[in-house]
């Protein structure tokens, strides 16, 4: 079955750049999506076919998806942005949603 | 918008069988082009998908939980439900249901439900 990596932590201070990244095989001829998710919440739609924002996500969320590496990009952390981010793909061979392990994204 | 709500009961005892319904409001499940599923999240871990109904009635499950799981649509309630059965201390999640569309992007999430599984 498809696996997609991805770190389990990330720590970066208000105003820098946060990259989280997801790996997998040729996961560059697939489309990602993103999602953010805070404690005690549902999970929410931050960036889907690889680089789109859904409306109301802020313009410093971005990805890219290339060879074996999807990146969501966060441009100018801010202290809210603090939560857990998963990227998604759907394995077509397999039939399945796949998510990858999550990444905990903490603002210093 | 559409909006989607779990219900259950929130314990379940080891080796019995958990069933729990998600509400759709604010759009019809008949005859939109899109899949409704179940995703499960373990205390403290990541999101585990476990399978997805299309509209048209195709179904795709996750491998390593097909044997146990069976989704269905209730088109007249505007419902589907998750039914997983043999459950074990395992399988003790938070349940979100959700909504794909062709683009498997999930843009419609339940606010989830914990289930505990209990002997």
């Amino acid at each position: 079955s498809y696996v997609l990596t991805q770190p389990p932590s990330v720590s970066v201070t208000p105003g820098e750049t946060a990259t989280i990244t997801c790996e997998g095989s040729n996961i560059g001829r697939k489309s990602v999506q993103w999602y953010q998710q805070k404690p005690g919440q549902a999970p929410v739609l931050v960036i889907y076919y690889d680089t789109d924002r859904p409306s109301g996500i802020p313009e410093r969320f971005s990805g890219s998806n290339s060879g074996n590496t999807a990146t969501l990009t966060n441009s100018r952390v801010e202290a809210g942005d603090e939560a857990d981010y998963y990227c998604q793909v759907w394995d077509s061979s397999g039939a399945h949603v796949v998510f990858g392990g999550g990444t905990k994204l903490t603002v210093l | 918008q559409v909006q989607l709500q779990e219900s259950g009961p929130g314990v379940v005892k080891t080796s019995e069988t958990l069933s729990l319904s998600c509400t759709v409001s604010g759009g019809s499940i008949s005859g939109s082009p899109y899949y409704w599923g179940w995703i499960r999240q373990p205390p403290g871990r990541g999101l585990d998908w476990i399978g997805s109904m299309y509209y048209g009635g195709d179904t795709y499950y996750n491998p390593s939980l097909k044997s146990r799981v069976t989704i269905s649509i209730d088109t007249s309630k505007n419902q589907f439900s998750l039914r997983l059965t043999s459950v074990t201390a395992a399988d003790t999640a938070v349940f979100y249901c959700a909504r794909h569309g062709g683009d498997h992007r999930i843009d419609s999430w339940g606010q989830g439900v914990l289930v505990t599984v209990s002997s």
